[in-house]
């Protein structure tokens, strides 16, 4: 069965700062791959996803991730986070056919000003 | 589209009674999962349901069950509450057509959070 690692639990940022939330895989089959992030006292918004082709994912909010195949990773970035960003981000993989979602155990993204 | 909804938002319950949440999809959407989120366990995946019948379910006692209508809403009823079943449930619907092998997106409501004292 897949899973997921997501190395940080905490990090925090200075406003403007670059930011890489780190997340890998495990599976013995192709996955898909999520990034959701949550505010709080609310559910899941879908960052992005990866399902095929293009390695490197664009997602909302100025967030994108690189799915790397030999390095099972699928880690999260953005350039420069802003104190909105401030919420817990969750890396989730599915094999394809099957809505049984693993979730990492999350990391939670502090924006300090 | 309106989004997932679930009612009600909060529940508090005492040890021994059962408990019902109900989860309204988004329109158009067929398939509905269900999670339990605990700060302990995190996010861990419930069960699922696709045309009123469950397709996928995860490691949990058989206290936990759901069930699918025509229009796809949803239900969860968890019998017998103990303490450790106090989480936020959250359900999440995807678009899905019969016999596809796609994995979609699923999009979450705000959750239920639920108090078993």
């Amino acid at each position: 069965a897949q899973s997921v690692t997501q190395l940080d639990s905490q990090v925090p940022v200075f406003e403007e700062a670059p930011v890489e939330l780190r997340c890998n895989y495990s599976s013995s089959v192709s996955v898909y791959l999520f990034w959701y992030v949550q505010y709080p006292n609310q559910g899941l918004q879908l960052l992005l996803k990866y399902l095929s082709g293009s390695t490197l994912v664009k997602g909302i909010n100025g967030f994108e991730a690189e799915f790397n195949k030999s390095q099972t990773s699928f880690h999260l970035r953005k350039p420069s986070v802003h104190i909105s960003d401030t919420a817990e981000y969750f890396c989730a993989v599915s094999e394809p056919g099957n809505n049984d979602m693993r979730f990492g155990a999350g990391t939670r993204l502090t924006v300090k000003p | 589209k309106a989004g997932v909804t679930q009612t009600p938002r909060y529940l508090i319950k005492t040890r021994g009674q059962q408990v019902t949440l109900s989860c309204s999809p988004i329109s158009g959407h067929r398939s509905v999962s269900w999670y339990q989120q605990t700060p302990g366990q995190g996010l861990q995946f419930l069960f699922e349901y696709f045309s009123e019948t469950q397709r996928n379910k995860g490691n949990f006692p058989g206290r936990f069950s759901g069930r699918q209508f025509s229009n796809s809403r949803s239900e969860m009823n968890v019998s017998t509450l103990e303490l450790g079943d106090s989480a936020l449930y959250l359900c999440a619907s995807s678009w899905e057509t019969s016999g596809s092998t796609g994995s979609y997106e699923q999009y979450f409501g705000p959750g239920t959070r639920l108090t078993v004292t």
